[in-house]
């Protein structure tokens, strides 16, 4: 397995288009988690997925964002009518539910980097 | 909401020193732990270690380690034997449902 895979690594876009990310989680991994994360600051939570439903949504993901996961296995993040705070990293990770440790140890991916001129 | 509170935003350490950075958090929940990752240049968050809050001991992992003390609700990460390659940004993060709440981290800088 080579981890978690976040697709593309780096956008530039013009102000109003929409983006779209695509995350690879582990293959055994049932849950899905993408983070926002901007500059000197912590990763922040923006939803996470259970298999293909959609359990938990921040309430920092406005109605321009919707994600998916339509098959349980990829997901894909999308901003519409992007605007300049958007510019960040988000982070994809995953983990399985039912590890015995009690600690389920997020994998993250390297990030998609946005940038909104 | 959790709170989490990495008090350090700089750190400096002689390569093969320890160092010892900070995290304290708030939280009411009765049983909780407190995981520590660490974030290069290259932007992935790498896990490195765990501490539950029930574990009696002070979680250990090669060159890390935690020094607990629950009631303070504090766990310091101790690095070992520093390493150029430590140089990056440190988060804790205790978890709060089924999700991390990550503090604002301590970028720390490993000099010859």
């Amino acid at each position: 397995d080579t981890g978690v895979s976040q697709d593309p690594r780096h956008k530039i876009t013009k102000r109003g288009q929409n983006v779209t990310f695509r995350c690879d989680p582990i293959s055994e991994h049932n849950r899905l988690y993408w983070y926002r994360q901007t500059l000197g600051q912590g990763p922040e939570f923006l939803t996470y997925f259970q298999n293909e439903a959609q359990l938990e949504k921040s309430r920092l993901l406005s109605d321009r964002f919707s994600a998916e996961r339509p098959k349980g296995s990829f997901s894909t993040l999308e901003i519409q009518r992007t605007e300049q705070g958007d510019s960040a990293m988000y982070l994809c990770a995953s983990d399985r539910t039912g590890t015995s440790s009690g600690a389920n140890v997020l994998t993250f991916g390297a990030g998609s980097r946005l940038t909104v001129l | 909401a959790q709170k989490i509170t990495q008090t350090q935003p700089g750190m400096f350490v002689q390569e093969k020193e320890a160092v010892t950075l900070d995290c304290t958090y708030d939280t009411s929940d009765q049983s909780y732990g407190l995981f520590w990752y660490k974030q290069p240049s290259s932007g992935e968050m790498i896990f490195l270690i765990y501490q539950g809050s029930y574990d009696e001991q002070n979680a250990t992992e090669g060159r890390y380690s935690l020094n607990f003390q629950k009631a303070r609700k504090s766990a310091n990460l101790v690095i070992s034997a520093s390493q150029l390659g430590d140089s990056a940004r440190y988060f804790c993060a205790p978890p709060g449902g089924n999700k991390l709440t990550f503090g604002t981290g301590t970028q720390l800088k490993v000099e010859l």
